[in-house]
């Protein structure tokens, strides 16, 4: 059975700094899709990024980008230029290529961001 | 992008009795709807999946009969938590799979039972 870990209940970073938050997960697919969620107060789940696990280059969008490292079974997130506003519960998440796109979850980080 | 409406976003009810919560897709199908559970500082637990014209797929440990779930057209999937009791309060999400490989979520349920 797929599991995903995250083995940060907690990150703080200081505004305008950078913070990376760790994720692993298990599986024997080959094919899948990792995820990046995240969950303010309002507890909204936003996306934040994904990749594709047959693509080699690390997925970016503005300032939050992965280092996706299929073999190893990792797949963290690097949050730059910290802002008060990505303070939130951060889920890394896998979902199986062909699936009913079910996912499987970890635990969450909350990422506190000090001003 | 898509979305998927929740509602009520919170709601309070007395012991005992039942509680509706409707999830609608606004702009696409959704041929499936996931049900999750969310305890304070957790992650999100499934509870179960519905599809559009079948029974739903209940996991392991959630009581069918307490957590009924009804996804009779392709926007709109129930959740009804019936004889509600204090240890089912707790915040409640649903999410539909789209078109591409993302999930959408609801605002989420939060259900207090007094």
């Amino acid at each position: 059975a797929q599991t995903v870990t995250q083995s940060q209940p907690e990150m703080s970073v200081q505004e305008a700094e950078t913070v990376t938050l760790s994720c692993t997960y298990d599986t024997s697919e080959s094919d899948y899709y990792l995820f990046w969620y995240k969950q303010p107060p309002s507890r909204q789940m936003i996306l934040v990024i994904r990749q594709e696990a047959y693509k080699q280059q690390n997925a970016t969008e503005n300032r939050f980008s992965v280092n996706f490292q299929k073999a190893a079974k990792s797949f963290s997130l690097k949050i730059s230029d910290s802002q008060l506003g990505d303070a939130a519960m951060y889920f890394c998440a896998y979902r199986i290529w062909d699936s009913n796109y079910q996912l499987i979850w970890g635990a969450g980080t909350k990422l506190i961001i000090k001003p | 992008g898509a979305v998927v409406s929740q509602h009520p976003s919170w709601v309070i009810c007395k012991s005992g009795t039942s509680v509706k919560i409707e999830c609608r897709s606004l702009d696409f199908q959704a041929t499936t709807m996931f049900w999750y559970r969310q305890f304070p500082k957790q992650s999100l637990m499934l509870m179960a999946t519905s599809n559009e014209g079948s029974k739903a797929t209940y996991e392991q440990g959630v009581e069918k009969d307490k957590f009924l779930i009804n996804h009779a057209s392709l926007t709109l999937s129930t959740l009804t938590v019936t004889s509600a009791h204090p240890e089912d309060s707790s915040f409640y999400i649903c999410s539909a799979p789209g078109l591409g490989a993302e999930a959408f979520f609801g605002q989420g349920t939060r259900l207090t039972v007094v």
